[in-house]
């Protein structure tokens, strides 16, 4: 089975600017998790979306959003970006709650 | 929300030592999983553990879901353990999946 799958790999954006990462999930799993680490912060929780809907959000400002696709493939945006948003940025894909979930390679964002 | 902490948070190794990581949470949970994170910092699975002792290899795992902790035992380290090793916990009153992690605990096996 495939594994999970982020693209592209590596960015560098300019501060104002807005960016688009894409994720797709284990084939079969319906839940895909976004998540944030930072030197500072560690590893955060952004959101979940499951069958297109969101589930659950983190705590992040609106100039973060997502969405998911009926394939399931989920893609996240941040616009008017910041310095502060140079972060790695992994998905996670599961098949439901509770259920062990499976990260992909992770988007390298650094804005400059 | 649910609190995660590990540790410790940095361990430095003999090569062939053995040693315990821990991970305590502060809630009931339907999830605990370990995570190694390697030097391009993909999250390698390392065990779904939310109850119970499981073993791959020279890695073995325990959670004492009554008691709030788990712990992740390393034994006859080698080089290529090193790195950041993280525990993370999904609340049973989640709406959704969503990982709490920890902070990390930092290994450095030395030759």
């Amino acid at each position: 089975k495939a594994g999970v799958t982020q693209t592209p790999r590596y960015l560098i954006k300019t501060r104002g600017q807005q960016v688009t990462l894409s994720c797709s999930p284990i084939s079969g799993h319906r839940s895909v998790s976004w998540y944030q680490q930072t030197p500072g912060q560690g590893l955060q929780f952004l959101f979940e979306y499951f069958s297109e809907t969101q589930r659950n959000k983190g705590n992040f400002p609106g100039r973060f959003s997502g969405r998911q696709f009926s394939n399931s493939r989920s893609e996240m945006n941040v616009s008017t970006l910041e310095l502060g948003d140079s972060a790695l940025y992994l998905c996670a894909s599961s098949g439901d709650i509770g259920y062990e979930q499976y990260f992909g390679p992770g988007t390298r964002l650094t804005v400059t | 929300g649910i609190q995660v902490e590990q540790s410790p948070p940095d361990l430095i190794l003999q090569e062939g030592a053995n040693s315990t990581l821990r991970c305590n949470f502060s809630d009931s949970v339907n999830n605990l999983q370990w995570f190694h994170q390697n030097p391009w910092g993909q999250l390698i699975n390392l065990f779904y553990i939310p109850s119970g002792t499981k073993q791959n290899g020279r890695l073995s795992a325990t959670t004492v879901a009554t008691e709030r902790y788990s712990l992740l035992y390393i034994s006859s380290s080698q080089t290529t353990d090193s790195g950041v090793y993280f525990c993370a916990v999904e609340m049973i009153k989640a709406a959704g999946n969503k990982l709490t992690f920890g902070g990390g605990t930092r290994v450095l096996v030395k030759p």
